[in-house]
Order: C-alpha cells, then sequence, then structure tokens
C-alpha cells in the first residue's frame, strides 16, 4: 500500500511568485491535513479536509494560503503571493478516522522563498 | 488552545536508556501521541495514550498522567539509528486538530 506522497520536495521560489503544492493520501482516508514546520519550531496546524469538504481551516495564515481537495482524492495548497516567512515545510498527513492521535504523514515538500 | 512543552535537545549513549518529557496545557484532553522524524524523512507515529499508565511497544514505552498533564516516551536499549526529533502531540477535543510540541532532538552517541 501506498503511503501518503508529496509533490514536490522542494521549491524554490521568488518572493511574490506562486507556488502549488500536492498531496495524495492514502487511499480510502477521508481525512487529509496540513501542517507545517518553520525552521526549529513546531509542526503547526493549517487544516483538515474530510472527503472534500473543509473541517476545519482555523491554522490558515491568511488568504494567500487557499488549499483544495476536489472530489475528495488529492489535495493542493496554493501559495500566492509568497512571502519570505511562508518558508518551511509542509506536511501533509492523513487518517482513516476523525478524531485518531496516528496520522501518516508524507515527506513534506519544502518551500523556501527568496 | 493548547501548548505543549519539552525538552529541545537530549544526548544519550548507545545501549542506555532516555526519557524524553512532554507536559501540556489543554482545555480538555482526549489523548497524547508520539512521533519520530528523521532529517527529511516524514513524521513516523509511535504511540497514543488516551489513559493513565504505560504502554509498551518494543524498546519504546510511552507514559500518561492525565492528573498531571504529563507523559513521556522511554527509548530503551538505545541505537544510533534512533537519533532523530521526537514529538509529543495531544489533542482536546475528538474534532480538534492534533497540536504538536516543538520537538526533542536526540543524538545518540557511541
Amino acid at each position: 500500500e501506498a503511503g501518503v506522497t508529496q509533490f514536490p520536495s522542494h521549491s524554490v521560489i521568488e518572493k511574490g511568485q506562486t507556488v502549488t503544492l500536492r498531496c495524495d493520501p492514502i487511499s480510502g482516508h477521508d481525512n487529509l491535513y496540513w501542517y507545517r514546520r518553520v525552521m526549529g519550531k513546531e509542526i503547526k496546524f493549517l487544516l483538515h479536509f474530510v472527503k472534500e469538504s473543509k473541517q476545519d481551516e482555523s491554522g490558515m495564515p491568511n488568504n494567500r494560503f487557499l488549499a483544495e481537495r476536489t472530489g475528495g482524492t488529492y489535495s493542493t495548497l496554493k501559495v500566492q503571493p509568497a512571502e519570505l516567512e511562508d518558508s518551511g515545510v509542509y506536511f501533509c498527513a492523513s487518517s482513516l478516522r476523525t478524531g485518531t492521535g496516528e496520522l501518516f504523514f508524507g515527506e513534506g515538500s519544502r518551500l523556501t522563498v527568496l | 488552545g493548547q501548548s505543549l512543552e519539552q525538552p529541545s535537545e537530549v544526548t544519550a549513549v548507545e545501549g542506555a536508556i532516555v526519557q524524553i518529557n512532554c507536559t501540556y496545557q489543554t482545555s480538555g484532553f482526549y489523548g497524547l501521541s508520539w512521533y519520530q522524524q528523521h532529517d527529511g524523512g516524514a513524521p513516523t507515529f509511535l504511540s497514543y495514550n488516551a489513559l493513565d499508565g504505560l504502554e509498551e511497544t518494543g524498546r519504546f514505552s510511552s507514559f500518561l498522567s492525565r492528573s498531571d498533564s504529563y507523559g513521556y516516551l522511554l527509548l530503551q536499549e538505545l541505537q544510533m539509528k534512533d537519533s532523530a526529533s521526537y514529538f509529543c502531540a495531544v489533542r482536546d477535543k475528538g474534532n480538534t486538530p492534533l497540536v504538536f510540541g516543538k520537538g526533542t532532538r536526540l543524538s545518540v552517541i557511541a
């Protein structure tokens, strides 16, 4: 069974540009989460999908971030326009059940904004 | 909201035992999880405690005391491959997000 896959693994863009990150969860996992880790800090929650619906987007920093999960399968996270403080590693995770303590993470997409 | 405290770094000798502590403050409590992350890799689930006591999985054990808002991860017979970052994470309700601490970087030395 394939795990959570994320693309790209690393992206370097200039301030003001747009980047779209993609996440493919484990097949059959209705719950999909986006997290972000900035250097040395906690893995911070961004948002949670249940199927194609946004269950909780309280962690999204501002309206430059847009997440979608069309059809309830893969998800995209778009940052537009990117700012320097958006640099970090963006993790996607999925789970079979809501409210579980066990999430399955991807290896992350490292975003560097210059 | 929730907050978690764990040491930023721990160093231990190969073959030894190390304990990584985690204290938390939450409005409710729905369980404490532990994750391991090697540099450049995915955070990987290690354990979950919803009730007080010790859970053992091979060389790793996790303990929870809900009355003290405290838990720890115990790693025995340390191996070099255990060098990684370890995160505790809590959820205060069933439908709220899993909140992570800042992580403890464990270095295992020969």
